[in-house]
């Protein structure tokens, strides 16, 4: 276990749809970043959050939107969803960067959009 | 311009040997480091070395080594004595930025997919 945790694991939605991926910050990270993974684009830095607050955004649609919460979770949420956003969806955390491995990929959730 | 560039969509190794993983990075930035991570079929990402911009000597982590050319602008991963277990995704990864609170965002290269056979 990383200490980031990433959930659902699995997603299966149609397109059209919304839906809300959630990730929790090792213990005492501030930073939360969400990258994309996908076939035809590969890992992608989509956005970073530090302590509630955006930091830095990336390649991140206008469909998608993100947040990071007062007990520093923090949630993507896709809208409008298309067959190309089916991807798997990494969140990982930091504290203020302390070295490579304060650096700390979740799981992923894995997105189907049919 | 791409930033990370890894060359060898795929390569293949005979368990035990050693193999190198090809990765060009490009940036003006002076404070810069390079990581590497594995991802194997079931998806997560593991770290396995890292090397900074201003780290004189290349960076080792058991099997690993990173060959770092600064002047040629390369991080290749040297895997020794490699293992069944090795045959995963391996993506080349920088930062850049010497520090702050929007550091840490990484951009990732192609991949390569590694087979070991046996």
């Amino acid at each position: 276990d990383s200490g980031v945790t990433q959930t659902p694991k699995h997603l299966i939605t149609a397109t059209g749809q919304r839906v809300t991926l959630r990730c929790s910050p090792r213990s005492g990270d501030l930073s939360v970043y969400w990258y994309q993974q996908s076939l035809d684009q590969g890992l992608q830095f989509l956005i970073q959050y530090y302590n509630g607050e955006e930091r830095a955004k990336g390649n991140i649609l206008e469909r998608f939107s993100a947040q990071q919460f007062p007990d520093l979770h923090s949630e993507l949420n896709l809208s409008s969803l298309e067959l190309g956003d089916s991807a798997l969806y990494f969140c990982a955390s930091s504290p203020v960067f302390q070295g490579p491995r304060s650096y700390t990929f979740g799981s992923g959730t894995r997105l189907t959009v049919v | 311009a791409q930033k990370i560039t890894q060359t060898q969509p795929g390569m293949f190794v005979q368990e035990k040997e050693a193999v190198t993983l090809d990765c060009t990075y490009d940036t003006s930035d002076p404070s810069y480091g390079l990581f590497w991570y594995k991802q194997p079929s079931s998806g997560e990402m593991i770290f396995l070395i890292y090397q900074g911009s201003y780290d004189q000597q290349n960076a080792t982590e058991g099997r690993y080594s990173l060959n770092f050319q600064k002047a040629r602008k390369s991080a290749n991963l040297v895997i020794s004595a490699s293992q069944l277990g090795d045959s995963a995704m391996y993506f080349c990864a920088m930062r850049e930025g010497g520090g702050g609170t929007s550091y840490g965002k990484l951009t990732f290269g192609q991949g390569t997919i590694l087979t070991v056979h046996p």
